[in-house]
């Protein structure tokens, strides 16, 4: 079966930029869609179809995919984004989601 | 406001069964195709099935099928997991979600705060 392979942890200064990949062989012929999940609480979905954002989800994240690599980024980083994220894809060569392992990220 | 509400989670011997529920409101229920996704205590997100929109589509994680049947009751907004030959790795919260409206899946869009199911002896 198909692997999302995430960072398992990132770590950035207050105002930085930070930086989730999520790679995979399938990745290149399926939309990618991330999801935030704080501590306690259910996830959000933050990105989806590779770049784009639901309403309320602001601006300083977005998405991004090339080739076998998709990406979230989030600049202008505060305390209150640290959670883990997930990618996710439809796989429909055996009809099956797959979520990455999930990245956390750590806002120092 | 979307509202997705789970329960029906429990502590449960292994080799037993459960039945988990979702009501929804807020949504067009009919028109979502819906999905059960789990977190076991301390680990990531696994998907577990998801049906359409009629129910004449359904799919299953391999680690779940031939165990737990996902079904769906449009005039009641209600989704539902039996889970039968409950195992001790079953043990997470189950989260129901909705994807956006569509004939096919895509995104997960709305999430309720989930039902812990608890499997052991």
């Amino acid at each position: 079966s198909h692997v999302l392979t995430q960072p398992p942890s990132v770590s950035v200064a207050p105002g930085q930029t930070a930086t989730i990949t999520c790679g995979g062989d399938r990745l290149a012929f399926t939309s990618v869609h991330w999801y935030q999940q704080k501590p306690g609480q259910a996830p959000v979905l933050v990105v989806y179809d590779d770049r784009k954002r639901p309403s309320g989800i602001p601006d300083r994240i977005s998405g991004s995919r090339s080739g076998n690599t998709a990406t979230l980024t989030i600049i202008w980083v505060e305390v209150g984004d640290e959670a883990d994220f997930y990618c996710q894809v439809w796989d429909n060569t055996n009809d099956h989601r797959l979520f990455g392992g999930g990245t956390k990220l750590t806002v120092l | 406001e979307a509202q997705l509400v789970e329960s029906g989670g429990g502590q449960v011997k292994p080799g037993g069964s459960l039945r988990l529920s979702c009501v929804t409101s807020g949504i067009n229920f009919r028109i979502h195709y819906m999905n059960w996704v789990r977190q076991a205590p301390g680990k990531g997100l696994e998907w577990v099935a998801s049906i359409s929109l009629s129910g004449r589509f359904i799919f299953y994680a391999d680690s779940v099928k031939g165990r737990f049947t996902i079904s769906r009751d449009n005039a009641k907004n209600s989704l539902f997991l039996q889970m039968n030959s409950l195992r001790v790795d079953d043990t997470a919260l189950y989260y129901c979600a909705a994807d956006e409206g569509t004939e096919t899946p895509v995104e997960m869009r709305y999430w309720g705060q989930g039902t812990r199911v608890t499997v052991s002896s």
